[in-house]
């Protein structure tokens, strides 16, 4: 069964800008959720989506918004981008909602100059 | 609130060493725990996981124990070898993984 798929794997944006980030969750798992990944903050909750609504939601800025879509796929928003927002960007997947273990994919590196 | 705290690195050891990691955790009620790798480059991988009070998980030669009355999760590997050098997190879950900072360790031959 193929793994959690993240596109693209690399970014560079400038400040200001906008980015979306897409994710494909394992084959079957119906909820996904989005992490943030820096050097300063360690690993944080962004938000989590089951059945195309966020039921869940991390201490993030309105900039950062989500959605899912009814295949479970889920894109990632950042708008009005800031240098802060560099980071390592996971979305990780699981079969229901409020599961315990996530699967993770490999991540988009974001880098905003 | 809920939080895990693990020791800071970077672990440095020789092939073949004993390995403890230190976590400890505050949560309300009774959470499931875990351990995730991140090898250079790459996404987190679940390695164990736990899901109630003296639980053991084990997973690759790695093994942690849930220790409800001192709020603990150590993870121990009795001989590692160098492919095992990554950055290992403890986390815990309500609503969300919540993650501790991360340990590095660095296995040398």
């Amino acid at each position: 069964k193929a793994g959690v798929t993240q596109t693209p794997r690399y970014l560079i944006k400038t400040r200001g800008q906008q980015v979306t980030l897409s994710c494909s969750p394992i084959s079957g798992h119906r909820s996904v959720s989005w992490y943030q990944q820096t050097p300063g903050q360690g690993l944080q909750f962004l938000f989590e989506y089951f059945s195309e609504t966020q039921r869940n939601k991390g201490n993030f800025p309105g900039r950062f918004s989500g959605r899912q879509f009814s295949n479970s796929r889920s894109e990632m928003n950042v708008s009005t981008l800031e240098l802060g927002d560099s980071a390592l960007y996971l979305c990780a997947s699981s079969p229901d909602y409020n599961t315990d273990t996530q699967y993770f994919g490999p991540g988009t590196r974001l880098t905003v100059l | 609130g809920n939080s895990v705290t693990q020791m800071e690195g970077p672990v440095t050891l020789s092939e073949e060493a004993f390995l403890t990691i230190n976590c400890t955790y505050t949560a309300t009620g009774y959470p499931s725990l875990f351990w995730y790798v991140q090898y250079p480059g790459e996404g987190l991988q679940l390695l164990l996981k736990a899901t109630k009070a003296d639980d053991k998980g084990s997973n690759k030669g790695f093994e942690a124990t849930y220790r409800k009355e001192t709020t603990s999760f150590h993870l121990e590997k009795g001989s590692v070898q160098v492919s095992d050098s990554a950055v290992y997190f403890c986390a815990l879950t309500r609503d969300a993984l919540i993650f501790g900072k991360g340990t590095t360790l660095s296995v040398s031959s």
